[in-house]
């Protein structure tokens, strides 16, 4: 099963507004990452946080973590229509020699213009 | 600077023909591998994995395998392919030493309908 899951499925915006997407996990983490995929295209990678940090920024990204309740949230201030995208929350799994990146289902974003 | 590559970028094949998809990276040495596939409007599915040549491990059982006969080299094959392999597949790269703490690399993927 993925090992996050994010909220809400889909999310629907006026351009200028902020958009808040949640992610939860189960397991304990290295780090968390967010990805963006536009319809039919590669994962871009967004952001990475740290299990030992809280908050951090990147431009209008603004990402917390919780590691007590196992949860995350990406936050798009002032979006436009360019940010109409899938936004998947991913993490770091260990096995024997290495890690894999498990990721949710993803929220699917339309900012409408 | 590292490139990854994964061809072809669309691929309709009949139930039962074989599958061959391939993605190499470029510009550095002993990366750690993967294979997803992700469903119409789903998140992505870890198929494979791999640390080296010849190292593959499996995510789920299924109809499909994975070879790495190069260090840059990653292909996802099947014998026949069924109608639920259709999907989006997506290979992607994580360089060693630094899986801890680095993003993964995606190729544009290849979107196989199966008919």
């Amino acid at each position: 099963s993925q090992q996050g899951e994010e909220d809400p499925q889909a999310l629907s915006i006026q351009e200028g507004e902020n958009a808040t997407m949640n992610c939860s996990y189960k397991t304990s983490i290295n780090n968390l990452q967010w990805y963006r995929q536009n319809s039919g295209r590669g994962l871009v990678h967004l952001i990475l946080i740290r299990s030992n940090e809280r908050e951090k920024h990147s431009g209008r990204l603004r990402v917390t973590l919780d590691t007590s309740k196992k949860s995350s949230s990406l936050l798009i201030t002032a979006s436009r229509a360019a940010d109409t995208a899938s936004y998947f929350c991913a993490t770091a799994a260990s096995f024997t020699g290495g890690f894999k990146t498990i990721f949710g289902a993803g929220t699917r974003l339309f900012v409408k213009a | 600077s590292q490139t990854i590559h994964q061809w072809p970028a669309t691929l309709v094949q009949p139930v039962g023909s074989p599958l061959s998809l391939e993605c190499t990276v470029e510009g550095t040495s002993n990366p750690n591998l993967y294979w997803y596939r992700q469903a119409a409007g789903r998140g992505l599915q870890l198929l494979f994995y791999s640390v080296g040549i010849g190292q593959i491990s499996s995510e789920v059982p299924q109809n499909l395998s994975a070879s790495r006969p190069q260090d840059r080299q990653f292909i996802l094959s099947s014998k026949k392919l069924l109608l639920s392999d259709s999907g989006f597949y997506l290979c992607a790269w994580i360089p060693l030493g630094r899986v801890k703490n680095t993003e993964a690399f995606f190729g544009q993927g290849t979107r196989l309908t199966v008919v």
